[in-house]
This record gives structure tokens, sequence and C-alpha cells, in this order.
């Protein structure tokens, strides 16, 4: 069935270190892919989107790879502060009858060291 | 204006009991979800509106739950006959389409459910 998954559960950095965050995808379907940053206690929050049409794409300090040949996604958080100390989460939409729902990984913590 | 909101944040419930959670989207958003996320997951897809109606309510475990919208604004999920492993957090999210682009979702805070 779909999938969404990330290969490493955790990830610990030092302040100022740049933080790369993978994400495999198995629906080859899926044209609309999205980071979430979720802080404890709270809603997911929006990071950066990414269409199936382009392989970059950067916002501040955050830029989203996409490459479609091995389905795989990455997040990339440059100068990593403790308050982007959170869980992220990829997520996938295949359009279509589906362009409602967002299909997402299970999230990977992202811990930053001061 | 405000964003998503949602209520009650926490809800404890006894096994067999029914519950409904609240939904307030963003004004003028057509687009709400709903999703579950149980401890230490992801987000599990529950049911999308589009306006009034549902296009999608293929994540909705059981007949047990249900949800409906009115007026194009406030959802409302319901669970009958609560059951243990329907604890979880009910997260709802909005965005202005609900196709094409602008469909950014916005979530919110979440019902925190724990049936006992």
């Amino acid at each position: 069935g779909e999938s969404v998954g990330l290969h490493l559960p955790t990830l610990s950095v030092q302040e100022g270190d740049n933080s790369i965050i993978n994400c495999a995808y198995s629906n080859s379907a899926s044209d609309y892919f999205i980071w979430y940053k979720q802080e404890s206690g709270k809603g997911p929050q929006f990071i950066i989107d990414i269409r199936s049409n382009m392989d970059k794409r950067q916002g501040q300090r955050v830029t989203v790879l996409l490459n479609k040949t091995v389905k795989h996604l990455s997040l990339q958080i440059a100068a990593t502060q403790p308050g982007d100390s959170a869980v992220y989460f990829c997520a996938e939409n295949a359009g279509g009858t589906s362009y409602g729902k967002l299909t997402f990984g299970q999230g990977t913590i992202l811990t930053v060291h001061p | 204006g405000a964003g998503v909101s949602q209520s009650p944040s926490n809800k404890v419930t006894e096994k067999g009991k029914d519950v409904e959670l609240r939904c307030d989207p963003i004004s003028g958003h057509t687009a709400l979800y709903w999703y579950r996320q149980s401890l230490g997951q992801g987000l599990e897809f529950l049911i999308y509106f589009q306006g009034n109606s549902a296009p999608d309510k293929s994540g909705l475990p059981s007949d047990r739950f249900s949800a409906e919208r009115t007026g194009g604004s406030v959802s409302t999920l319901t669970i009958q006959r609560t059951q243990q492993e329907d604890s979880a957090v009910y997260l709802c999210a909005s965005s202005l389409r609900g196709r094409g682009g602008q469909n950014e979702q916005f979530f919110g805070p979440g019902t925190r459910l724990t049936v006992l």
C-alpha cells in the first residue's frame, strides 16, 4: 500500500550545524510533498512544500530536495537553532481523487544541543 | 484572524460513551480535514470536507466514527461507543482550497482523547 517513511527516527545536532532529515515515499503518483514541524503539545506547523515538477525549493533557512527517481525527499535546515528542536514529518498527496488526503511519515525527532 | 481552534483540548471518557469533538477552521477556508495521531506516531487521515460535503471519508476506522460540517465552517467529529483504542490526539486542519494551489493545511492544537 501507500506509505511514507523516514530513514532516521532521531537526529541530534549541535547549535549552528546544518541538519538533514530524510524521507522515503512509495506512491509514485504523489505530486505534492510537505514538511511539517510539530512541537510538543501543538499541532503540526507547515515548513515548506514542493510539487513534483520541481526538484528543489528554498525557504528561510530551509531547503527541500525531491528525487523522484528514487522516491526520496529531504529537508535541510541551515544553522540549526535550539528552537528547531521538534518532531519533523514529511507528508505526501497523490492528487486526483486523493487530493484532500495527506499521508504522513512516522516522524523524526530533531534535538539541537546548545 | 485566528488560526484553527479545537475543543475541548482534553477529553477523558469511559469506554462505551459517545464523544463529540469540535473544529473551527480559519475563516474563509473551504476545505477541512480530520486526522488522528496516536502516541509517538505520525498523523492518520480520517476525513476531508470540501464545503459541507465529504469527498473522502476513507480514513474513518469504523462506523462508530462520523463527522459533519455545517455552514461550510464548523465541523464535529463524533465517536460512538468509544473504545480504549480510540485514545489519541485528534487534529483538525483547514486550507483555503482543497485542490490545486492554496491547499496548504493549517492545523489546530488537537483534542487529546483518553478512553478509560
